[in-house]
C-alpha cells in the first residue's frame, strides 16, 4: 500500500483483557518498528523486526507484551492482561533497506484500558 | 544510556516571528539526526534529517536544522512561523551500531498565536 496502515485506529478494552494491534507496512519495507506514545510523552521503542533476523525486543516493558511478524508482511502486537498504564497510542513504522533511513509511520492505534 | 533531550516542552510564538526548537543528544561517535512533526490526531511526518555532508539541513515547510557535533545539538529553526505550524515536534537520533532504532525526545509543543 501507499503508507503504513494500522488497525484498529481506536480500541477500548477492559482491564485484564488481551488486545491485538495490527500493522501493515509498506510493501517491500524490510524493517518494522513498534513504538508506544503515552499522553504528553515522547515515543518509547518497543520492538524492531529486520527481515528474517531475530527481533530486537529490548524495549518491551514486560512479558505481557509480545509481537510477531511473518517475513516482511503484517505484524501484530499483543498485550495480555491489559493494565491501565498500557493506555497509549501504539505507533508502527516501516523502513526500506535503502540507505536513506526513510521511516514511514502509521497513524497509530489509540488504546484505552478502562 | 543513549538519550535525546528536548528541554522545551512548550514554545509559544507569534505568527511571522522566528522560532528555534532545541535538541541535544548523548555524545556518540556517529549519529543520524531527525526532526518529525505530529499534527493533532495524525501520524509522524518527517521534516528533515541529517545523515552526512553539510551540517545545515533544509527540510519541508521552510524548516532547517544545524548539526553541531561539538555541542551535540541539532536545533530546529524557522525564520517566520505560520499558524499552520502549530504542532508537536520530535527530535530523534539513530546511534549507529544500535540497530537502526530511532530514539526520540519527549517533544516540543509549538503554539503559534496571532
Amino acid at each position: 500500500g501507499a503508507g503504513v496502515s494500522q488497525s484498529p485506529s481506536n480500541k477500548v478494552t477492559e482491564k485484564g483483557k488481551d488486545v491485538e494491534l495490527r500493522c501493515d507496512p509498506i510493501s517491500g519495507h524490510t524493517a518494522l518498528y513498534w513504538y508506544r506514545q503515552r499522553l504528553g510523552q515522547g515515543l518509547e521503542f518497543l520492538i524492531y523486526f529486520q527481515g528474517n533476523s531475530a527481533p530486537d525486543k529490548s524495549g518491551l516493558p514486560s512479558d505481557r507484551f509480545s509481537a510477531e511478524r511473518t517475513g516482511e508482511s503484517v505484524s501484530t502486537l499483543t498485550i495480555q492482561r491489559t493494565q491501565q498504564e498500557d493506555s497509549a497510542v501504539y505507533l508502527c513504522a516501516s523502513r526500506s533497506n535503502e540507505g536513506n533511513y526513510g521511516y514511514t509511520f502509521g497513524s497509530g492505534t489509540r488504546l484505552t484500558v478502562v | 544510556a543513549q538519550s535525546v533531550t528536548q528541554l522545551d516542552s512548550q514554545v509559544p510564538v507569534f505568527e511571522e516571528a522566528p522560532v528555534e526548537l532545541r535538541c541535544n543528544y548523548s555524545s556518540s561517535v556517529s549519529v543520524y539526526l531527525f526532526w518529525y512533526v505530529q499534527y493533532p490526531n495524525q501520524g509522524l511526518q518527517l521534516l528533515l534529517k541529517y545523515l552526512s555532508g553539510s551540517t545545515l539541513v533544509k527540510g519541508i515547510n521552510g524548516f532547517e536544522a544545524e548539526f553541531n557535533k561539538s555541542q551535540t545539538s541539532f536545533h530546529l529553526r524557522k525564520p517566520s512561523v505560520h499558524i499552520s505550524d502549530t504542532a508537536e515536534y520530535f527530535c530523534a537520533v539513530i546511534y549507529t551500531g544500535g540497530g537502526n532504532k530511532l530514539t526520540f525526545g519527549t517533544g516540543t509543543q509549538l503554539k503559534v498565536e496571532l
